[in-house]
């Protein structure tokens, strides 16, 4: 029973493609978001959504776009993938303010 | 800008002893200060929280102490088992954002437990 599930776990694709992540919880929480972490390590937010409305949208190029279609599900698209898009981008969700919990991560590797 | 900073990328101590993960903070605002707990491969896991209104919260062998004045806080574990090496992050979340939901987070810290 994965309580917040991502796939795929691995993604390599070649620059110029369009791509997506997917990712679903179960734990009828009513916040979910997008954190990328990138080479560095950090671990920044790109997206939140709660209750399908978006409502945080950090500086993030318009080429990601999250869809929401339904409060266990938040997609990630990515268009025109570029090298720098490499890093491995985690789901999220929220029952409360501050407390997360994360899926596996998917590991996207841009050629 | 960062405004969580974990200044020690590893730290390696023995199994029994105490493990003190340190992190430091620049914004006043924030209010709530968490720490994850991550495996390779894995996402970040919950590990123990604290408000900005006390200094210290305590669950099982985790402490976390929060030093308001100095913007520091510090995750203790006693006894360190080598169950606990993974990498630990940091992070705080505040109205600065907007957002209650907004949590910033340190480089993290790899804990390292020998037998």
């Amino acid at each position: 029973d994965t309580a917040v599930s991502q796939t795929p776990k691995y993604l390599v694709t070649q620059m110029g493609n369009d791509k997506s992540i997917k990712c679903e919880q179960n734990l009828g929480h009513d916040t979910m978001y997008w954190y990328k972490q990138d080479s560095k390590k950090f671990l920044k937010i790109m997206f939140s959504y709660n209750n399908k409305e978006l409502i945080i949208n950090e500086t993030v190029p318009n080429r990601f776009s999250p869809k929401s279609p339904d409060k266990a599900h938040l997609n990630l698209h990515i268009n025109s993938l570029e090298l720098g898009d490499s890093a491995v981008y985690f789901c999220a969700s929220s029952p409360r303010p501050y407390e997360q919990y994360f899926g596996p991560g998917t590991r996207l590797t841009v050629t | 800008d960062q405004q969580v900073k974990q200044n020690s990328p590893s730290l390696s101590v023995q199994e029994g002893r105490i493990s003190i993960l340190n992190c430091d903070y620049t914004n006043s605002m924030f209010d709530y200060f968490l720490w994850y707990k991550k495996y390779p491969a894995e996402g970040p896991t919950f590990l123990i929280s604290i408000s900005s209104i006390k200094d210290k919260n305590e669950d099982g062998r985790f402490t976390v102490f929060l030093n308001k004045s100095a913007k520091h806080l510090s995750l203790h574990i006693v006894p360190s088992q080598p169950g606990d090496s993974a990498v630990y992050f940091c992070a705080a979340s505040g109205r600065s954002g907007g957002s209650n939901y907004k949590l910033t987070f340190g480089k993290g810290t790899l804990l390292t437990v020998n037998p």
